[in-house]
């Protein structure tokens, strides 16, 4: 079975702390990919990076970076210097390689970031 | 890239009665896929909807509850029947489009009330 786990439910933090979304993940799958989305208050859904599972480089963008971990099924998200603006739901996501591509999504991490 | 146009953007709607929701891509696409996410919740596949085909609806979805229309490779209906309060979530339609950096996009979501 796949299963999305996001533990944390809501982040409070102080604007310019960082902090790091959890998400872990389960598959029988060897070739996946994982996706982490934000979901601002205006609801649309905003695509910030995809994983595969055979790349386990951490990547930075910005104040974004991603620490992808396969031994401990692993794909956390930080945020440095977090500002205003980051404050959405932020959703991590899985999908395999074969069949439909169906997305499983996690219950989300709702970030506060006050100022 | 696909741009993906949604209608309506939101709706209050009366109990028992249906909603149509449009979903338009700027691109051919194979696949489209809708997802209901309920107040508070998470992201889940309500259909896989491919041109020329019956939809394939995941467990706990109905035809006769949520049928789907495609026509051809850029668009795709969702009707909402019998609307009940339950029903009132966030619709959104999502294109995958295949190749190196395949990800999925997302309309803006139709934000749907039932009173």
């Amino acid at each position: 079975a796949q299963k999305v786990t996001q533990a944390q439910t809501e982040i409070s933090v102080v604007e310019k702390e960082d902090v790091t979304l959890d998400c872990v993940y389960e598959t029988r799958d060897t070739t996946y990919y994982l996706f982490w989305y934000k979901q601002p208050p205006s609801g649309e859904l905003v695509f910030l990076i995809r994983r595969n599972s055979f790349d386990e480089q951490n990547e930075i963008s910005g104040r974004y970076s991603w620490n992808f971990q396969k031994s401990t099924s692993s794909f956390n998200f930080t945020i440095t210097a977090s500002q205003v603006v980051d404050s959405a739901v932020y959703f991590c996501a899985l999908t395999h390689t074969s069949g439909t591509y169906k997305y499983i999504f996690g219950t989300g991490t709702r970030l506060k970031v006050l100022a | 890239s696909a741009v993906i146009s949604q209608k309506p953007s939101r709706d209050i709607c009366q109990r028992g009665t249906s909603l149509t929701i449009q979903c338009q891509v700027d691109s051919q696409v194979t696949m489209m896929f809708w997802y209901r996410q309920q107040p508070g919740q998470s992201l889940t596949l309500i259909a896989t909807a491919n041109q020329g085909s019956e939809a394939t609806y995941e467990s706990g979805f109905v035809i006769d509850k949520f049928p789907i229309s495609r026509p051809n490779l850029t668009f795709s209906t969702l009707t909402v029947s019998n609307m009940s309060p339950e029903d009132s979530s966030i619709y959104l339609c999502s294109v995958e489009v295949t190749g190196m950096n395949t990800e999925a996009f997302f309309g803006q979501g139709t934000r749907l009330t039932v009173v």
